[in-house]
């Protein structure tokens, strides 16, 4: 499995306070994507990255920032966290997702579990 | 409507069984993927196809590009099967994103 770890793994935290998860890997990924998932669905795409400082948005990126200043780290910000953002969070890296035929696998952090009071 | 939509939401089994779950999607595709979340909530990539069909151990996984339709088979079902099951498809259009579904939610009793 290629080494992703995400940090911290579990946090509670108020509503307005600023909050910032981590995910960082070893295997010199291009590509990374940060994940809510929530129950009835599913894993939604938050942000991705496909380089060192280049990031767009996915399906559910409001309230939400990025940024990516090494390859192996990939920075997640909760402006101002709202109760409607206690989630788990999935961090996941892929060399190059490409087109049929070459379609790569994404490989998935353990998770952090994030509760806004 | 999901994009991406599985089948059935929970299944119960017992050990030995073979066991199906069904992946439908709405949207063009390249490949499909099939991920397994262990109740400590680990995500694992088991299979990517674009065609066809693939095969480790126990587990079997088919797709239809034309029809939009993938299946996970599990041959000889065991408890440590017991996990959701999520089915994630590559755009055509946009390379860079998986479409998730929400996941198929498998228990497998001795």
């Amino acid at each position: 499995d290629a080494g992703i770890t995400q940090s911290p793994r579990h946090k509670v935290t108020e509503t307005g306070t600023p909050v910032t998860l981590r995910c960082h890997q070893t295997e010199n990924h291009r590509y990374m994507y940060w994940y809510r998932q929530d129950p009835g669905h599913g894993l939604r795409l938050i942000h991705y990255s496909y380089g060192v400082k280049d990031t767009d948005k996915g399906e559910v990126s409001d309230g939400y920032s990025v940024s990516r200043s090494k390859t192996e780290d990939f920075l997640l910000t909760l402006e101002s966290a709202t109760s409607s953002q206690t989630s788990v969070y999935f961090c996941a890296s892929s060399y190059l997702p490409g087109t049929s035929g070459s379609a790569d696998t994404q490989y998935f952090g353990p998770g952090t579990r994030l509760t806004v009071l | 409507k999901n994009e991406v939509e599985q089948s059935p939401q929970n299944l119960t089994a017992q050990e030995g069984e073979f066991i199906t779950i069904n992946c439908s999607y709405s949207v063009g595709i390249s490949a499909l993927h099939w991920l397994q979340q262990h109740p400590g909530g680990g995500i694992v990539s088991l299979f990517m196809l674009s065609s066809g069909k693939k095969k480790h151990g126990r587990l079997i996984a088919t797709i239809n590009i034309q029809e939009k339709h993938s299946s996970l088979h599990i041959t000889a079902s065991h408890p440590r099967d017991s996990a959701v099951y999520i089915c994630a498809g590559l755009g055509v259009y946009n390379t860079d994103k998986l479409i998730f579904g929400t996941g198929t939610r498998l228990q497998v009793f001795p």
